[in-house]
């Protein structure tokens, strides 16, 4: 079975410095990866995935990740964060065959002050 | 779009009570997914419905939980009797198609607590 880890269970950073959220994952023959948002009571969204092609995936409100195999990493980065950032980020990969069964890491809390 | 909606947005109710939680996914959608959200156990998923039809009930934790979906725009997920280890954030999402590339869009999930 696949498994995600995200070691980082709280990450603070002032507003306006870069931030990388650590994710790794469990090796498979072929991995689709996500990075999902959620923030304070509200459900998830998509920040972005990882399919096939350029290792480097841009997503939304300026984050983007890049696909290590290598490494089985898939760390997620932003240049300048905003106040407005503060939220769980989870990672997921897309398990097994078949229907799309996300396992989800444990999530990294993004702290962002000013 | 309205999004993935669930309701009610929050419950309390009694140990031993029965609970029913719902969701209407996104029109068009025909992949559906319940999952429960805790402190200890994170995010897990319950069960996945495609075409209406349950595919994968692995997630559900004992035979308290029951999901049905008798049409494409309305699925309930029910826990009789409750107890309170139920207590959790219980998320909906849905996708056009179930396949493993797809995006999941989550409603923004039912906050249970069993008293």
């Amino acid at each position: 079975a696949q498994s995600v880890t995200q070691l980082d269970s709280q990450v603070p950073v002032f507003e306006e410095a870069p931030v990388e959220l650590r994710c790794n994952y469990s090796s498979s023959v072929s991995v689709y990866l996500f990075w999902y948002v959620q923030y304070p009571n509200q459900g998830l969204q998509l920040l972005l995935k990882y399919l096939s092609g350029s290792t480097l995936v841009k997503g939304i409100n300026g984050f983007e990740a890049e696909f290590n195999k290598s490494q089985t990493s898939f760390h997620l980065r932003k240049p300048s964060v905003h106040i407005s950032d503060t939220a769980e980020y989870f990672c997921a990969v897309s398990e097994g065959t078949g229907f799309q069964k996300l396992v989800f890491g444990t999530g990294t809390r993004l702290l962002v002050s000013p | 779009d309205a999004g993935v909606i669930q309701s009610p947005r929050h419950e309390v109710t009694e140990m031993g009570q029965e609970v029913t939680l719902r969701c209407k996914p996104i029109s068009g959608h025909n992949s559906l997914f319940w999952y429960r959200q805790t402190m200890m156990r994170g995010l897990e998923l319950l069960i996945y419905f495609n075409n209406n039809v349950p595919i994968d009930d692995s997630g559900m934790p004992e035979d308290r939980f029951s999901a049905k979906m008798p049409n494409a725009s309305f699925s309930t997920l029910k826990i009789q009797p409750s107890e309170p280890r139920d207590s959790a954030v219980y998320f909906c999402a849905s996708s056009q198609s179930g396949q493993r590339t797809d995006t999941q869009y989550f409603g923004p999930g039912t906050r249970l607590t069993v008293l």
